[in-house]
């Protein structure tokens, strides 16, 4: 099961910032978080991750709380062209670190 | 660096046909992995491979799948008598080792249909 959830869907007007919120309460200490995004009918896209520290790409901004059980997403200008589903996954570590999905938040943002 | 291909893009098969898909992944990745998206729904892990090995499968792999990666470059996901159940979107991945701080990179997947 996917050791993150987040909100089903959000809105926002095109041009302003996108906050994105995660809730990942057993994420253990050295677990990532990682953020994709999946525009329709396209495969998964890599945005940002991070341990501990905000991190920041020139995609989006990763803010993570100190005590690391939350985590929001900022795309600081929306564009029409972000409108996806974002994920919010903590990699299954070991050999495989293979990503586990949850549904997800379906971000649409408007004219 | 052309990112990770799938072909085909599309496949409509009939019901108890076979089908494969093949991956390839962005050259020197040692990792590779497939998922299965069914709508609505995010992806879901299906198989592992570190280079020519296949170290890790989920319980959603039936006996009517297998995947194969030769030689540590491409892969190959087979579906055996296909069932109108494995309609979706399969997705490959590939990312270097590395350990638990490296990202993936998809595919854009094959649509799989079965009538």
């Amino acid at each position: 099961d996917a050791k993150t959830t987040q909100p089903t869907s959000m809105d926002c007007a095109e041009g302003r910032a996108a906050n994105l919120p995660c809730n990942h309460s057993t994420i253990s200490g050295n677990e990532y978080v990682y953020w994709y995004r999946q525009i329709h009918s396209q495969g998964p896209q890599y945005i940002i991750h991070g341990l501990k520290n905000n991190e920041t790409n020139e995609m989006a901004s990763l803010i993570i709380t100190e005590d690391r059980k939350s985590s929001t997403l900022i795309l600081p200008h929306a564009t029409l062209r972000d409108t996806a589903v974002y994920y919010c996954i903590v990699p299954d570590g070991g050999a495989t670190n293979k990503l586990i999905f949850g549904t997800g938040t379906l971000l649409a943002v408007q004219p | 660096d052309t990112g990770v291909s799938q072909n085909p893009r599309h496949k409509i098969t009939k019901r108890g046909q076979n089908v494969t898909f093949r991956c390839d992944p962005i050259s020197e990745h040692n990792r590779l992995y497939w998922y299965r998206q069914t709508l609505g729904q995010g992806p879901e892990f299906l198989t592992y491979f570190q280079n020519e090995a296949q170290l890790e499968k989920s319980r959603l792999l039936s006996d009517r799948f297998s995947a194969e990666r030769p030689k540590g470059s491409f892969s190959t996901l087979e579906i055996q008598r296909t069932e109108q159940g494995d309609s979706a979107m399969y997705l490959c991945a590939s990312s270097p080792s590395g350990g638990v701080n490296t990202e993936a990179f998809f595919g854009q997947g094959t649509r799989l249909t079965v009538v």
